[in-house]
């Protein structure tokens, strides 16, 4: 079985302009959440969604929004980019979402950079 | 807010010799307690977990953890490391965040092998 795959792999991109990135879960997944990982930093959570409707966000400003489709697919829009935005984004996927453990699945991630 | 601190962001050891990255971290509950690895261009990949119970806990790719309330530790170890687990090495404790659990990540460890 395929795991989470994210697209595109690499991006660049100029100080205000937009982005998105794309997330696909494991099949049978419903829920996806989205991390910033800057370099030599730990993954730091933005965003989590489950049946469509966001379920958690981080501490982000609201240049950063996100959407899950009904296939549970999701996006990730990043509006105004600055360079402080370059960064590996991670889409993670469980099962389902709620007051108990899901095991997440982590895809290799997108790498943005901004110029 | 629950945080983790990774002390070392640098370990080297040499091929056959015993390995020990250390975590301690801050919750006011009990806390859920997960070490990722991620190699070069890869997403992270769960070790181990610890919920409740025994707290010697066994992970994948022989990898243990023993948890330490009292030192509010959480110290990842392998007897005998191999070449191919050069990797960066993640800590993180999971917190209930709008109902659902989200991972708190620590900075990370980076571990070289010589051979």
């Amino acid at each position: 079985d395929a795991g989470v795959t994210q697209s595109p792999t690499h991006l660049i991109k100029t100080r205000g302009q937009h982005v998105t990135l794309r997330c696909s879960p494991i099949s049978g997944h419903k829920s996806v959440s989205w991390y910033q990982q800057v370099l030599g930093q730990g993954p730091q959570f933005i965003f989590q969604y489950y049946e469509k409707e966001e379920r958690g966000r981080g501490n982000f400003p609201d240049r950063f929004s996100a959407r899950q489709f009904p296939n549970y697919s999701s996006e990730l829009n990043v509006n105004a980019l600055l360079l402080g935005d370059s960064a590996l984004y991670l889409c993670a996927s469980s099962l389902e979402t709620g007051p108990f453990y899901n095991e997440q699945f982590f895809g290799p991630g997108t790498r943005l950079t901004v110029l | 807010a629950q945080s983790v601190t990774q002390p070392d962001i640098h370990i080297t050891v040499s091929e056959g010799a015993s390995l020990e990255l250390r975590c301690n971290y801050s919750y006011g509950a009990t806390p859920y307690l997960f070490w990722y690895v991620q190699s070069p261009g890869q997403g992270l990949q769960l070790l181990l977990k610890y919920f409740s119970g025994d707290t010697l806990v066994q992970g994948i790719k022989g990898f243990e953890a023993e948890f330490k309330r009292s030192q509010s530790s959480f110290n990842l170890r392998k007897p005998s490391v191999h070449w191919s687990d050069a990797a960066e090495y993640f800590c993180a404790v999971g917190a209930r965040e709008g109902g659902s659990y989200i991972p708190t990540f620590g900075r990370g460890t980076s571990l070289i092998v010589h051979p």
